[in-house]
């Protein structure tokens, strides 16, 4: 298994370009979420997925669109960039298992990250 | 807010050494406590994940600790190698019964082992 990958890895755009974050798993989950990460700062969710079809918002949605239209792919999508959209970008999946007190935990698999630049 | 806190910042230790790293958390209501290894360059590596019930749980030389009373938790690293070198971070569950994951994480402990 490949896991999760996330293409590209760098990136540079100049203000006001658009660009799509490509992320795929090949280990069936229902899981997936797009994450940022900025210097000296956790990880922040931007978007989540629970499942093909269906797409939520995290923390920091604003800038950004997603689609889920399989179980492999999640594509993240920057319509208009911004300087403050630079950031390192990690995509990630999950399967929840229902532990003894029925709650679910997830284990999350992340990707390499796609470093971005906003100029 | 539901907050985590590592310390320290940052850590230089030489290989063979044995260290430990904190991390307090201020989530509420707890599920579970993580601990993930970054290496520079990649993303993050789940190393353990611990419920309110579990207080130690271990992976090789990787020994984590929960303390769920005083919302605390340790990463302790046992004999370091230099691939050790990483950032470690801390991320702590809410209890949800909606979407997402609810995940809060730590700034990351980056920790250096040198010869």
């Amino acid at each position: 298994n490949a896991g999760v990958t996330q293409t590209p890895k760098f990136r540079i755009l100049k203000i006001g370009q658009s660009m799509t974050l490509q992320c795929t798993q090949d280990m069936n989950h229902n899981y997936m979420y797009w994450y940022r990460q900025d210097p000296g700062m956790g990880l922040k969710l931007i978007y989540y997925s629970v499942g093909a079809g269906i797409t939520d918002k995290g923390e920091v949605p604003n800038g950004y669109n997603v689609s889920r239209s399989t179980t492999e792919d999640f594509p993240l999508r920057l319509e208009l960039a911004a300087p403050s959209q630079t950031s390192v970008y990690f995509c990630a999946s999950s399967y929840s298992i229902l532990e003894q007190h029925t709650r679910p935990s997830e284990k999350l698999f992340f990707g390499s990250g796609t470093q971005l630049s906003v100029l | 807010k539901n907050q985590v806190e590592q310390s320290p910042q940052s850590l230089i230790i030489l290989e063979g050494k044995n260290c430990t790293l904190q991390c307090n958390y201020t989530v509420s209501p707890f599920s579970n406590l993580r601990w993930y290894k970054q290496d520079t360059g990649r993303g993050p590596v789940s190393l353990t994940i611990m419920t309110f019930s579990e207080n130690t749980k271990s992976n090789g030389r990787y020994t984590a600790t929960l303390d769920a009373d005083t919302k605390q938790s340790s990463l302790h690293i046992t004999a370091s190698q230099l691939s050790d070198s990483a950032s470690y971070i801390c991320v702590v569950r809410a209890s949800s019964t909606g979407g997402g994951n609810k995940l809060t994480f730590g700034t990351g402990t980056q920790l250096k082992v040198e010869l």
